[in-house]
């Protein structure tokens, strides 16, 4: 099946600084999401990206389809930013395969 | 506007005794899924369904589990006989097919003894 792949898988920030995260998958996708899982456990969803870029507030995301790969940036962070990030890929349906996530901690 | 509701939130129960977890999708909504999350193994989608109908029941961990959508507005993910291994947290999520996004509820916390 397909592999979904994030990195890093840890990372801490200060308050105000950028990051990027990365998600790769190792077969063609049709359908991509990235959710943020907040300290409480809940999970949001920030995008749904499948290919191009959007943009949201201070967070955007580029997807690039024949190179198997998307991004997340997240700009001037912030302590409410913290928890945990996840790529989730689906290759036909909606059948939905999540990455392992990357642990972003942001310093006040 | 509700988003997705799940009941209950905690489950405590004994190993052996069957388990249903409940799902209200957002109303509209086409598709509902339930994954399991673990330390483990992370998220993983046990099932969706579409129109009510199941699609893909693949990630069904074996034959103790079993889920139904009787309706539009409600769904169940039964356990029977429950297992320690079971122990985890279980999100109902839905979907519009036409914006193909997943919404999660806030997840029941299932810890079996």
């Amino acid at each position: 099946g397909i592999q979904v792949e994030q990195s890093p898988p840890d990372l801490i920030l200060q308050e105000g600084a950028n990051s990027t995260l990365r998600c790769n998958f190792s077969d063609s996708v049709n359908n991509l999401q990235w959710f943020h899982q907040n300290p409480w456990g809940q999970l949001i969803n920030l995008f749904y990206i499948p290919s191009g870029t959007k943009q949201n507030g201070r967070l955007s995301a580029t997807t690039v389809a024949t190179e198997r790969y998307s991004l997340l940036y997240i700009s001037s962070s912030q302590t409410t930013d913290s928890g945990v990030y996840f790529c989730a890929v689906g290759t036909g349906g909606f059948k939905t395969i999540f990455g392992a996530g990357t642990r972003l901690f942001v310093k006040a | 506007d509700a988003g997705v509701i799940q009941s209950p939130r905690h489950e405590v129960t004994e190993m052996g005794q069957e388990v249903t977890l409940r799902c209200k999708p957002i109303s509209g909504h086409d598709y509902l899924f339930w994954y399991r999350q673990t330390m483990m193994r992370g998220l993983e989608l046990l099932i969706y369904f579409n129109n009510n109908v199941p699609i893909d029941d693949s990630g069904m961990p074996e034959d103790r589990f079993s889920a139904k959508m009787p309706n539009a507005s409600f769904s169940t993910l039964k356990i029977q006989p429950s297992e320690p291994r079971d122990s985890a947290v279980y999100f109902c999520a839905s979907s519009l097919s036409s914006q193909k996004g997943q919404f999660f509820g806030p997840g029941t916390r299932l810890t079996v003894l």
